[in-house]
């Protein structure tokens, strides 16, 4: 069974830049996240969904990120005019619902800004 | 607030040796605690769940809940190298979210 994949991996930007990272689930979770994690330290949540639906962005830079899941299945983050503390490694993960069971994540995109 | 607390930041651990780490939560809402692990240039894996006060064994690796003090605790027996890693303590609500710390760096030495 295929894992959860990203793309791109890797993404190199000037300040002020646009970029946009994709996932793709496993197939048949209906539930999808995107976490930000800078260099050693935790992943931070930025949004969920469940199906095309938005449960939680409360912690999404609503003026220069936004994401989307219009069929429920593969999901876009988009950055706009990206600054250097958005240096990260950008995580999405994908799970069926409930509270007990396990996120599956991708390989993650590492942005650098510079 | 930082809603999950992790300790040590890391840890260093001989081969062969037990490697204990620990997580203490603010939020008496969290339904599960989880225990991820993330090597270098992968995403975070998970390695067990844990709900109910006690231990939950599953192989080299035992997790500990005490429900009263929101302490969970990860133990690691017959430590490998292969078990250098970061490693996460993560607090999942009824709803799906799951809130990490900041998580403990382990180096397992030969």
């Amino acid at each position: 069974e295929a894992g959860v994949t990203q793309s791109p991996r890797y993404a190199v930007l000037q300040e002020g830049q646009a970029v946009s990272f994709w996932c793709d689930p496993i197939s048949g979770h209906d539930t999808l996240y995107w976490y930000q994690q800078p260099r050693d330290q935790g992943p931070q949540l930025l949004v969920y969904f469940r199906d095309e639906a938005v449960i939680d962005n409360s912690q999404l830079p609503s003026d220069r990120f936004s994401a989307v899941r219009p069929k429920g299945t593969n999901s876009t983050l988009k950055i706009q005019s990206a600054k250097q503390g958005d240096t990260a490694t950008y995580l999405c993960a994908s799970s069926f619902q409930g509270a007990g069971n396990t996120l599956y994540f991708g390989e993650g995109s590492r942005l650098i800004v510079v | 607030q930082q809603k999950v607390q992790q300790s040590p930041e890391s840890l260093s651990v001989p081969e062969g040796g037990m490697a204990s780490l620990n997580c203490t939560s603010s939020d008496r809402n969290f339904q599960y605690f989880w225990w991820y692990r993330q090597h270098s240039g992968e995403g975070p894996k998970a390695l067990m769940s844990i709900f109910s006060d006690g231990d939950k064994k599953e192989g080299r690796f035992t997790a500990h809940l005490n429900k009263a003090s929101l302490h969970v605790s990860l133990h690691i027996r017959d430590s490998q190298p292969s078990d250098s890693a970061l490693y996460f303590c993560a607090g999942n609500y009824n709803q799906g979210k799951l809130i990490f710390g900041q998580g403990t760096k382990l180096s397992i030495k030969p």
